[in-house]
């Protein structure tokens, strides 16, 4: 089971904005920055949003990422079939002394 | 650029160690702490640790503390990961990352192309 909790699937139509939620508690989402990942099928995981609302360059601003209390969320707006991957949410945990991770999401475009 | 070119893949019986490498280049390796990851297969991402290039520190996750060694060699700028008494859970890609900074706690903004260790009998 995993620390971070995330809804295993999502689904939209193109054009669409979805939203991913991550669900964690005080000792890692409260008081540490959340970052988020994608991974397409078959590569390595990508960074997509770090410090809870940050995009590395390069990531369209059709991503976005917020935090509040324990929870965060990645929001997708003007979903593309490209955009089809899993979605991970990440956090340093203060109790575990290490970085966890939610289960992920896959996202389906329709 | 950056890029972290790991070794290939691995398989091993139970009860076996080990050992997979992770090649940096385009960046100064002493700079950024290194990571390692793992996923199982049709399962999500597992942090195992991290290390300090530039003083060799360590950090496990508390679950492999015990089966796990972290360790670089500054003059390939290359950073190894050891994990011993394999069991057929460890069937998993491991994935070596780049963390953003000069401490544990900065996001990971480059991955390697991963190693697949099998575990089997």
């Amino acid at each position: 089971q995993s620390v971070l909790t995330q809804p295993p699937s999502a689904s939209g139509t193109p054009g669409q904005r979805v939203t991913i939620s991550c669900s964690g508690s005080s000792s890692n989402i409260e008081s540490n920055n959340v970052n988020w990942y994608r991974q397409l099928p078959g590569p390595a995981p990508k960074l997509l949003i770090y410090s809870n609302n940050h995009r590395p360059s390069g990531v369209p601003d059709r991503f976005s990422g917020s935090k509040s209390g324990t929870s965060a969320s990645l929001a997708i707006s003007g979903l593309q079939s490209e955009d089809e991957a899993d979605y991970y949410c990440a956090a340093w945990d203060d109790s575990l002394d290490g970085w966890v991770f939610g289960g992920g999401t896959k996202l389906t475009v329709l | 650029q950056v890029q972290l070119v790991q070794s290939g893949a691995e398989v091993k019986k139970p009860g076996a160690s080990v050992k997979v490498s992770c090649k940096a280049s385009g960046y100064t390796f002493t700079g950024y702490y290194l990571h390692w990851v793992r996923q199982a297969p049709g399962q999500g991402l597992e942090w195992l640790g991290w290390i300090n290039p530039y003083s060799g520190g360590t950090n496990y996750a508390q679950k492999f503390h015990d089966r796990v060694t972290m360790t670089r060699d500054t003059s390939s700028s290359t950073a190894y990961m050891d994990l011993t008494r394999l069991t057929s859970d460890d069937t998993a890609m491991y994935y070596c990352a780049r963390g953003a900074g000069s401490t544990g706690w900065y996001p990971f903004d480059y991955w390697g192309q991963g190693t697949l260790v099998t575990v089997s009998s």
